[in-house]
């Protein structure tokens, strides 16, 4: 198995509303990120996990939760977001944690904040 | 700090046509990677280079890694409508666990 497979792939939420995100390899991968992208711009890191642990935290807002229940999952928790946040949300793995080989991308779940 | 400058930022070309994508940063990369994006999909990796003067072929694309491991470019021969996409370059940052990305050259192959 040589994916990353994120649910759901696309989400509409108010702005009250609470919704997860997950995130799921088999490569036996052990870092996982979660990132956020923005039409026609690159990818932004928002976390890292590195063997479980978070290693990053490019400064979030708390309104946005990771957690890694194990090796093999990442979530990412949302809770009253603003219509800015809407965006394609995209979990990646790589083998190593400093992503030198480079990353496996899921598909990505498209946000709509209403 | 650590940036990559990709250029052109955009590219519409003729089915058939040869282009070339560059990638270039000031600083040293101790690898680069170039991943391709169709809309609402994620990244996908193409190829990944270490070694300075490095060349990676595959299929039509040609990858090159600088002597100096500062920048990179992507060459693909007779375009394809398939080859549409955003191709994006991407490095380790040296200092931790980040990779920073290049803004993307969006290339669009018409038939």
């Amino acid at each position: 198995d040589t994916e990353v497979t994120q649910t759901p792939k696309h989400l509409v939420m108010g702005m009250t509303n609470k919704k997860s995100l997950k995130c799921e390899q088999h490569m036996g991968h052990r870092a996982m990120y979660w990132y956020k992208q923005k039409a026609k711009k690159p990818p932004e890191l928002m976390f890292v996990y590195s063997y479980e642990k978070l290693s990053i935290n490019e400064s979030v807002p708390s309104r946005f939760s990771p957690e890694c229940p194990n090796s093999s999952l990442l979530n990412l928790h949302l809770h009253a977001l603003q219509p800015e946040d809407s965006a394609l949300y995209l979990c990646a793995s790589s083998q190593e944690s400093r992503g030198q080989s480079g990353y496996t991308f899921g598909s990505g779940t498209r946000l709509t904040v209403v | 700090t650590q940036l990559l400058e990709q250029s052109p930022q955009f590219l519409s070309i003729q089915e058939g046509e040869n282009l070339t994508v560059y990638c270039n940063s000031s600083s040293v990369f101790s690898s680069l990677q170039w991943y391709r994006q169709e809309p609402g999909e994620g990244p996908v990796l193409l190829v990944t280079v270490v070694t300075g003067g490095e060349v990676k072929k595959l299929k039509r694309l040609t990858f090159q890694f600088g002597d100096a491991r500062k920048d990179s470019s992507l060459h693909i021969t007779a375009a394809q409508p398939g080859d549409t996409g955003l191709y994006l370059c991407a490095g380790p940052y040296t200092g931790g666990f980040k990779t920073i990305f290049g803004a993307g050259t969006r290339l669009f192959v018409k038939a």
